[in-house]
């Protein structure tokens, strides 16, 4: 069951240190999207891509960068990782754009910054 | 802006027993409604949506969730627990500009005793 594959599925930085978060699908879907979860504040939109060739910011994208390099991949870099980006990161992708579509996620990178 | 709110963090039932998680939202017009599910290290997953049109509806898993328009509800229910059961679920509501518009509630743990 690929779906939606991430990588790492751990990671732990220090601060300053830059890193990629890689995103693949095989569902043939047009948007995908990065999202961080931490305790208490549910699941917040960091950038999301539409379609291929396009991303766009979300609710929380200071700190962060990504790359629609194909259909099938997006990819989230951090910089110069600070301590506050500890989180659990996730990528999901859907169908199309509209809000029926339900969003279909990977299981997840943990990331550490110390 | 919209907002969700699950009013309870964590929740504990037995094993058999039923259940009924509470979602409320703020948001003028007629909203498009999800529940998701996340297990312990893995992404969410969808469970059932609300768009339009009978106010009961079902899932996936035996679970159902009823819109109340006059309440600004959309509580999740199962009649009976399994403890596979136990995981964080998650209420989001979306609008008519898109999934970059879904907002996600802050998720209830639920713990399943036998």
């Amino acid at each position: 069951n690929a779906g939606v594959t991430q990588t790492p599925k751990f990671q732990v930085l220090k601060t300053g240190q830059s890193m990629t978060l890689q995103c693949a699908q095989d569902m043939n879907h047009n948007s995908m999207y990065w999202y961080r979860q931490d305790p208490g504040m549910g699941l917040r939109l960091i950038y999301y891509s539409a379609s291929e060739g396009t991303t766009d910011k979300g609710e929380v994208p200071n700190g962060y960068n990504v790359s629609r390099l194909n259909k099938r991949e997006f990819s989230l870099r951090l910089e110069s990782a600070a301590p506050s980006q500890t989180s659990v990161y996730f990528c999901a992708t859907k169908w199309s754009r509209a809000e029926n579509s339900p969003l279909h996620f990977g299981n997840g990178t943990r990331l550490t910054v110390t | 802006a919209q907002s969700v709110t699950q009013p309870d963090i964590h929740i504990t039932v037995s094993e058999g027993a039923s259940l009924e998680l509470r979602c409320n939202y703020s948001y003028g017009a007629t909203p498009y409604l999800f529940w998701y599910v996340q297990s312990p290290g893995q992404g969410l997953q969808l469970l059932l949506k609300y768009f339009s049109g009978d106010t009961l509806v079902q899932g996936i898993k035996g679970f159902e969730a009823e819109f109340k328009r006059s309440q600004s509800s959309f509580n999740l229910r199962k009649p009976s627990v399994h403890w596979s059961d136990a995981a964080e679920y998650f209420c989001a509501v979306s609008h008519n500009f898109g999934n970059e518009k879904l907002t996600f509630g802050t998720g209830t743990r639920l713990t399943i005793i036998p």
